[in-house]
């Protein structure tokens, strides 16, 4: 398996556009979780799907963010529009049964906004 | 609420040798999973190590074992032969009954050649 796949891997934007960040999850899994990293705040969860529905976008900054799970192997998080303040690491994560055997992360989209 | 503190902000030591990282975590639950996660420079999150609370039996992988004392609530990470690849920002996580992770603030551990 090819594990978690994030694209793209660097993001810069300019304030004001819209940002689409997409994960491809490991076959199988059932969870999906999608996070934000800084140094200001480290991890982040932002929202986590089971079996494609949401489940707790608590983590969710403001309406400008969005995410969606179409099927099982495909899932966005949208930003719009766009702030300096979003720049930041997103990570996408993926997990069978809840995660008690640990989460598998992609590696990372790196967002700057400009 | 359950939280995992990690009271080492940075840790350096010399190739080949033994290091030890602290974690400590509060929660109420008796069955849980721990997960040691390593950052290295690249940024890709990697699995670590990973411990049931219901097991004595401390886990082991490869030069990489923890030390879990359930009732002081306490699950330090102990890294062998330490590699210069072992450099890193380590994690450590606890997972909720909602299956979500809480996440210590991490500790960057330099190898030194």
């Amino acid at each position: 398996d090819a594990g978690v796949i994030q694209s793209p891997r660097h993001e810069v934007t300019e304030m004001g556009q819209e940002v689409t960040l997409r994960c491809k999850p490991i076959s199988g899994h059932d969870y999906l979780f999608w996070y934000r990293q800084t140094m200001m705040r480290g991890l982040e969860l932002l929202i986590y799907f089971n079996n494609n529905v949401p489940i707790d976008d608590s983590g969710m900054p403001e309406d400008r963010f969005s995410a969606k799970m179409p099927n099982a192997s495909f899932s966005t998080l949208k930003i719009q529009p766009s702030e300096p303040r979003d720049s930041a690491v997103y990570f996408c994560a993926s997990s069978f049964r809840g995660g008690d055997y640990g989460y598998t992360f992609g590696s990372g989209t790196r967002l700057t906004v400009v | 609420a359950q939280t995992v503190t990690q009271s080492q902000p940075e840790m350096s030591v010399q190739e080949a040798e033994t290091v030890t990282l602290s974690c400590t975590y509060d929660t109420s639950e008796n069955n849980y999973y721990l997960f040691w996660y390593k950052q290295p420079p690249s940024r890709q999150m990697i699995l670590v190590i990973r411990q049931e609370a219901y097991k004595q039996q401390n886990a082991t992988e490869n030069r990489f074992s923890v030390n879990f004392q359930k009732a002081a609530k306490s699950f330090s990470l102990k890294i062998s032969d330490s590699q210069l690849g072992d450099t890193a920002m380590y994690f450590c996580a606890y997972l909720d009954s909602n299956y979500q992770l809480i996440w210590g603030a991490g500790t960057k551990l330099i190898i030194k050649p």
